[in-house]
């Protein structure tokens, strides 16, 4: 059973630019959630990808958008880049049904905005 | 007020002391309560889970939950040096896992 990963582990952007950041979630699971965890901060809900749609958004601007794959993989994307946005971006997959819908976080995404 | 208050530390305690990690919350609606560890360049990890007020045991560690004080506690008994991370606590409002509102961590050094 292979884990949560995601790509690319670094990346360096400057303002203004557009960057995608891809995760495929854990084996079986059908609902990737996106986080952003700014240095010294802890995670903040981005939005959630449930079939394909989204689930449920938090208080993010809609330059902020994703997709999910019809194999349960996802795709942050950030348009117009700010400084603001450099963070580490985590992905995390779980499901919907079982005992407890445990979210499973990847190792994440460091975005560094210049 | 932020939602969730967590003191980030470091907190340096030696081997074999006990920790007591803490938040505390201002949303009543909080229903489910967790806490995760993350190492350093690592995603977060799940190590306890808890719904409603009261504790919860596993080995070393004991989650605690106090919701009239709105006041969430982790101890870890017998820390060890792998002990040393980040501790988060987070909070649902619903069930399961999906949206949660995380604390800004609290950084845990365990010295040999």
């Amino acid at each position: 059973e292979t884990g949560v990963t995601q790509s690319p582990t670094h990346l360096i952007k400057t303002r203004g630019q557009q960057v995608t950041l891809r995760c495929s979630s854990q084996s079986g699971h059908n609902t990737v959630s996106w986080y952003q965890q700014a240095l010294g901060q802890g995670p903040q809900f981005i939005f959630q990808y449930y079939r394909e749609e989204e689930n449920g958004r938090g208080n993010f601007p809609p330059r902020f958008s994703g997709l999910q794959f019809p194999n349960y993989s996802s795709e942050l994307n950030v348009n117009a880049l700010e400084l603001d946005d450099s963070a580490l971006y985590l992905c995390a997959s779980s499901t919907r049904t079982g005992a407890n819908g445990e979210l499973f976080f990847g190792e994440g995404s460091r975005l560094t905005v210049l | 007020q932020k939602e969730v208050e967590q003191d980030p530390g470091p907190l340096s305690v030696p081997e074999g002391a006990i920790v007591s990690l803490n938040c505390t919350y201002s949303n009543s609606a909080f229903q489910y309560f967790m806490w995760y560890r993350q190492y350093s360049r690592k995603g977060p990890e799940l190590l306890m889970y808890t719904y409603s007020s009261g504790n919860k045991e596993d080995g070393r560690f004991t989650a605690q939950v106090d919701k009239s004080s709105k006041y969430i506690s982790l101890f870890i008994r017998d820390s060890q040096p792998s002990d040393s991370a980040t501790y988060l606590c987070a909070m649902s409002v619903n069930s399961g896992y999906s949206t949660l509102t995380f604390g800004k961590g609290t950084m845990l050094l365990v010295s040999p």
